[in-house]
């Protein structure tokens, strides 16, 4: 299994500013991947994350918006840009090595006021 | 487009098994069966997978039909931890993402 850490735990934002949220996992995976939870709803994909490459935006979502880094096999970085309150949502990591299980972080519960 | 048909809610009563349907009839031949949950304010938690053949593990069991256009995940002692929301995940054998649906939010009762 693995263990994934997600900073901070939660945040309250000013609109306009951006927020790095941080994904470190304590083993080395192949696949990192990023996930937005609105309010009351499911989770939706964002991203994958590529260790050496740009990351994979699922329909809907722009770099530009959703910056986001992997240096290496066990970090990565979600930023959110030019926030509105339409952004404040929990936003989890997920990760895994092979196609058998994807473990998840607690989220990132972020509020932009 | 949802590839699975969850209901939206159930009770369980603690102690008892709860079983969880999930219809998945448009399923292919390489895609998995994969039961997620989430537990207010964590992550979502891996339960189990199958392709075609019962399994069991330490958290649940889970029955796929013969046609695969079905199955159902099985609690067999319910508890008040297993109080969440009960996602059902088909899955491509060579696809790595996950993409939920609105799940089963299952309340266990004392």
């Amino acid at each position: 299994s693995a263990v994934i850490s997600q900073k901070p735990s939660r945040d309250i934002c000013q609109r306009g500013t951006s927020l790095t949220i941080q994904c470190q996992v304590d083993s080395q995976v192949t696949m990192m991947f990023w996930y937005r939870q609105q309010p009351g709803q499911s989770l939706t994909l964002i991203a994958t994350a590529n260790q050496g490459s740009e990351a994979t935006y699922e329909s809907g979502f722009v770099i530009d918006k959703f910056p986001i880094s992997r240096p290496n096999l066990t970090f990565s970085t979600l930023t959110v840009s030019n926030m509105s309150p339409e952004d404040s949502s929990i936003y989890l990591c997920s990760a895994g090595s092979g196609i058998e299980k994807l473990f998840f972080g607690s989220g990132t519960q972020l509020s932009v006021l | 487009d949802a590839k699975t048909t969850q209901p939206t809610s159930m009770d369980c009563a603690e102690g008892r098994a709860a079983n969880l349907p999930c219809n998945h009839s448009t399923i292919s031949g390489n895609e998995y069966v994969y039961w997620y949950r989430q537990i207010h304010s964590q992550g979502p938690q891996y339960i189990i997978h199958g392709l075609k053949n019962n399994e069991t593990n330490e958290m649940a069991s889970l029955i796929i039909t013969e046609d695969r256009k079905s199955s159902t995940l099985i609690l067999p002692h319910a508890t008040l931890r297993d109080t969440a929301v009960y996602y059902c995940i088909v899955r491509g054998k060579n696809d790595y993402k996950l993409s939920f649906g609105a799940g089963t939010t299952v309340t266990v009762r004392a």
